[in-house]
């Protein structure tokens, strides 16, 4: 079973739409929680990242962790086409220099 | 730069062949680290360094693959008699400092073919 679990999608709305996405890890010492944004055959962009329980927003993009139930959530409100990418979430545990351990990443497209 | 650049953007081999790979971190970034991202999957951890010493090489797959960064900038990715399953997107990212965490910056990564 992988540290951390994301559904791969491939997730399609209308534009305007709120999207929703997940991730459940089983890794207790995870304690930073990112979202990235892939585009296809770019790098991964960090969107947010976040170190406690609760919810942290920016902008259009809400990131809420569940510590108790190891679950984080992206949520995108007024989702536009330029959205249209690939979401992984990513976990670190608190240790300086620490790698990350994503998930395989959920593919979204807005569709105008 | 102003970001992580990596060179070359797309390289094809032969199964066998020898290949390195090149990532220029931001300027100044003490932490650099690698990751090899398969078709269709996220990122996995390959290697870590803190300047010039590598502190982390337990994501390497085999000891084909090889890191280094000799003057705790650039660093260089070499894998050696490329097979197969080593096709994916080679990514490098930096951080400022050693510290807590950091957010990792990417670069657009090394897209490797083997055939």
């Amino acid at each position: 079973q992988k540290e951390v679990e994301q559904d791969p999608g491939p997730l399609s709305v209308p534009e305007g739409a709120i999207v929703s996405l997940n991730c459940t890890y089983s890794n207790s010492a995870f304690q930073y929680f990112m979202w990235y944004r892939q585009y296809s055959r770019k790098g991964p962009e960090l969107l947010m990242y976040t170190y406690s329980s609760g919810n942290k927003e920016d902008g259009r993009f809400t990131a809420q962790v569940d510590k108790s139930s190891k679950y984080i959530s992206l949520f995108i409100r007024d989702s536009q086409p330029s959205d249209s990418a690939t979401y992984l979430c990513a976990m670190s545990e608190e240790t300086s220099g620490s790698r990350l351990t994503f998930g395989e990443g959920t593919q979204l497209t807005v569709n105008p | 730069g102003a970001g992580v650049s990596q060179s070359p953007r797309y390289k094809v081999a032969k199964r066998g062949q020898d290949v390195a790979l090149r990532c220029d971190p931001i300027s100044g970034h003490v932490s650099l680290f690698w990751y090899q991202q398969a078709l269709g999957q996220g990122p996995e951890f390959l290697t870590y360094f803190q300047n010039e010493a590598q502190l982390d090489k337990s994501g390497l797959p085999s000891d084909r693959f090889f890191a280094e960064r000799p003057e705790g900038s650039v660093s260089t990715l070499k894998i050696q008699r490329t097979q197969q399953e080593d096709s994916a997107v080679y990514l490098c990212a930096s951080t400022p400092t050693a510290g807590r965490y950091q957010p990792q910056h990417f670069g657009d990564g090394t897209r490797l073919s083997i055939l």
